[in-house]
């Protein structure tokens, strides 16, 4: 079945600093993708939508400068969490939809800790 | 933004017993998923359920789905300890098919 990769499972970084997270579709190609984030005990939030090629659709009150979302190929986005403080930290999961209406696949997420 | 509510938001059940939960949403749909999520990990896909269906069952798993009242529910049968996890539905929503919005989640604990 479709598999979605997601790259670092587990990351810490200082204040200030930037942190870059990578969402593959491994085995189909996948024009757009999708990033949430999630609290603690919550459910997913809808970040941005990424569209292979274009500029990412953020949802409301998501900090277009703060989150840079590149979807450069059918296969890779990224997320870049720029100058990370303290309250980024969460946890981030990514999605493909499949071209070829399988649905979407989620990747296993990130957790992102900023000290 | 979140389209659906769940409840119960909490749930604790014994193995073999039941467990429903209920998710309602606001706008029209395309479809409706459930998925599941053990504690700090990803998302895994369990049933699909498009607008006009009403009802369909994978395995131990039976959806509902009444769209004049905008609700769904998951119905889990005899319950297992490794059932224990988080649920939620997510709705592919009408007026943006590339777009999926997930309710508040069901914690589920099922005791041995």
């Amino acid at each position: 079945g479709a598999v979605v990769s997601q790259h670092p499972s587990r990351v810490i970084c200082k204040s200030g600093t930037s942190v870059k997270i990578e969402c593959r579709s491994l085995d189909f190609q996948a024009t757009t993708m999708f990033w949430y984030r999630q609290f603690p005990k919550k459910s997913l939030m809808l970040m941005a939508t990424s569209n292979e090629g274009s500029k990412a659709t953020y949802e409301q009150g998501v900090e277009k400068d703060k989150f840079l979302i590149n979807h450069a190929s059918l296969t890779l986005s990224t997320l870049t969490v720029t100058s990370a403080h303290p309250e980024d930290s969460s946890f981030y999961i990514c999605s493909a939809r499949d071209l070829g209406g399988r649905g979407y696949t989620f990747g296993s997420g990130t957790r992102l800790t900023v000290v | 933004s979140q389209q659906g509510e769940e409840d119960p938001q909490a749930l604790s059940i014994q193995e073999g017993e039941n467990a429903t939960m209920n998710c309602s949403y606001k706008t029209s749909i395309n479809n409706l998923q459930w998925y599941r999520q053990n504690s700090g990990r990803g998302l895994v896909h369990l049933i699909l359920i498009r607008s006009n269906e009403r009802e369909k069952h994978s395995g131990r798993l039976r959806v509902t789905l009444d769209t004049s009242k905008k609700s769904s529910s998951l119905l889990i049968t005899a319950s297992r300890a490794a059932d224990t996890a988080s649920y939620f539905c997510a709705t592919d929503v009408y007026y943006n098919t590339d777009k999926l919005i997930f309710g508040t989640g069901t914690r589920l604990q099922v005791f041995p």
